[in-house]
């Protein structure tokens, strides 16, 4: 079972530019969610989505956007990267009420 | 909006001693409430979780937590740990989805467990 796969694992990126980081799940859960993960920090909310074609902002949304076209794809954008987003970036699902969410492998960001 | 706070960011201990790690939110309305944990270098893992009825939830590993309303606390425990416990532990909170259905994460405590 493939559950939540995300896109891709590591990347290095130079700032100022753009990027996108997949998020693709099979479980056809209406909610899925965007984390980063900082030492000390835990995770922060960026992004979430109750349901295809609705989003809303999390903790710390600043720098970067979402989009629900369907149900099983929540790509997160940086429309241009800045180093403060070095961030391990973790995407998960959950279906709503008293469910637990899932979540992917992680995608490493390091912005020079 | 709702807020998740763990009381410990780094805990130490030998193997055999029993763990405690504190979980607080700030949230008046319904709530799930998690434990996850994160080992070196792997993703989030679902260690347990509450919705509903006796508030003594028991998960994976030997791990169990206790849900007290009135102090809004979900506070994980673990009577013998192991070396293998090593890892991150995350407390967690969802609101319904009347109420956003947002899950929000505590900071983490870093678990070290000497052999």
């Amino acid at each position: 079972t493939a559950g939540i796969t995300q896109a891709p694992t590591s990347q290095i990126l130079a700032a100022g530019r753009s990027m996108t980081l997949r998020c693709t799940q099979d479980m056809r859960h209406n909610a899925m969610y965007w984390y980063r993960q900082d030492l000390g920090l835990g995770l922060r909310l960026i992004h979430y989505s109750n349901t295809a074609g609705t989003t809303g902002k999390g903790e710390v949304p600043d720098g970067y956007s979402v989009s629900r076209a369907n149900t099983d794809d929540f790509p997160l954008t940086l429309a241009s990267a800045v180093p403060s987003q070095t961030s391990v970036y973790f995407c998960a699902s959950s279906e709503q009420d008293n469910t637990e969410a899932f979540f992917g492998q992680g995608t490493r960001l390091t912005v020079v | 909006a709702q807020s998740v706070s763990q009381h410990n960011h780094h805990v130490i201990l030998s193997e055999a001693a029993s763990l405690e790690l504190g979980c607080n939110y700030s949230y008046g309305g319904t709530v799930n409430l998690f434990w996850y944990v994160q080992y070196p270098g792997q993703h989030l893992q679902l260690l347990l979780k509450y919705f509903s009825g006796d508030p003594l939830v028991k998960g994976i590993k030997g791990f169990e937590a206790e849900f007290i309303k009135s102090k809004f606390s979900f506070n994980l425990r673990k009577p013998s740990v192991q070396w293998s416990d090593t890892a991150e532990y995350f407390c967690a909170v969802k609101t319904t989805k009347a109420a956003g259905n947002k899950l929000t994460f505590g900071g983490g405590t870093r678990v070290l467990v000497k052999p």
